[in-house]
């Protein structure tokens, strides 16, 4: 079946630090994959997204890169900031087999950005 | 615009008591339904989605039901509640193309304590 594994948290950083969120993916055929944020007390929101191997995601100087070689799709940021602190969801997509409706998620990881 | 709206957004229920939680979206036709939980540690689970009225897939077998007695209406229920029932649920949907955007719209959730 389809699956995402991402990084366990939580991840603290300092502003302006390099962020990696790593995620990883099983699945049959060729899925697409997401990157989706959590902000405190609200639902998620999508922050990025890529259809096929080797496109590059990105959004509000967030990137992620479709490696299909490695199965991942890591989230990175060059210089995070207090306001991107929020939980981190990595998502797939997989037309294979009737689940073409349906969007698997990771577990999330939690990032605190402080000041 | 679309919107989406779910309520209540927080809930406290004893054990045996009944559920419902609901869900509208505004703004869009015949959307893509669906019902997530999000439980601490366990990330996000889908629990049910719906492509059309009266049309239900369930993912986990539980201790609840979902309807849809209107095209953009999602009602997530139990007839008796259970202590793992506890946890962050969230309405989302997506829009009939959604084989090729892959975006959900989520709301922002409900909070439920079974005690």
């Amino acid at each position: 079946g389809n699956s995402v594994t991402q990084m366990e948290g939580p991840v603290t950083l300092s502003e302006e630090a390099f962020l990696t969120i790593n995620c990883t993916y099983t699945a049959t055929g060729y899925p697409s994959l997401f990157w989706y944020v959590q902000y405190p007390g609200e639902g998620l929101q999508l922050l990025l997204k890529a259809t096929k191997a080797d496109d590059k995601g990105s959004n509000k100087g967030f990137e992620a890169t479709y490696r299909k070689e490695t199965t991942s799709f890591h989230l990175e940021k060059g210089s995070v900031q207090v306001s991107d602190s929020a939980v981190y969801f990595c998502a797939l997509r997989n037309p294979y087999r009737g689940s073409n409706y349906k969007l698997t998620f990771g577990k999330g990881t939690l990032l605190t950005v402080n000041p | 615009s679309q919107t989406i709206h779910q309520w209540p957004a927080t809930l406290v229920q004893p054990v045996g008591s009944p559920l419902s939680l609901e869900c509208t979206v505004e703004g869009t036709s015949n959307p893509n339904l669906y019902w997530y939980r999000q439980a601490a540690g366990r990330g996000l689970q889908l629990l049910f989605y719906s492509v059309g009225i009266g049309q239900i897939s369930s993912e986990v077998p539980q201790n609840l039901s979902a309807s849809r007695p209107q095209d953009r209406q999602f009602i997530l229920s139990s007839k008796k509640l259970l202590l793992s029932d506890s946890g962050f649920y969230l309405c989302a949907w997506s829009p009939r193309d959604f084989q090729n955007t892959g975006e959900l719209f989520f709301g922002e959730g409900s909070r439920l304590t079974v005690l």
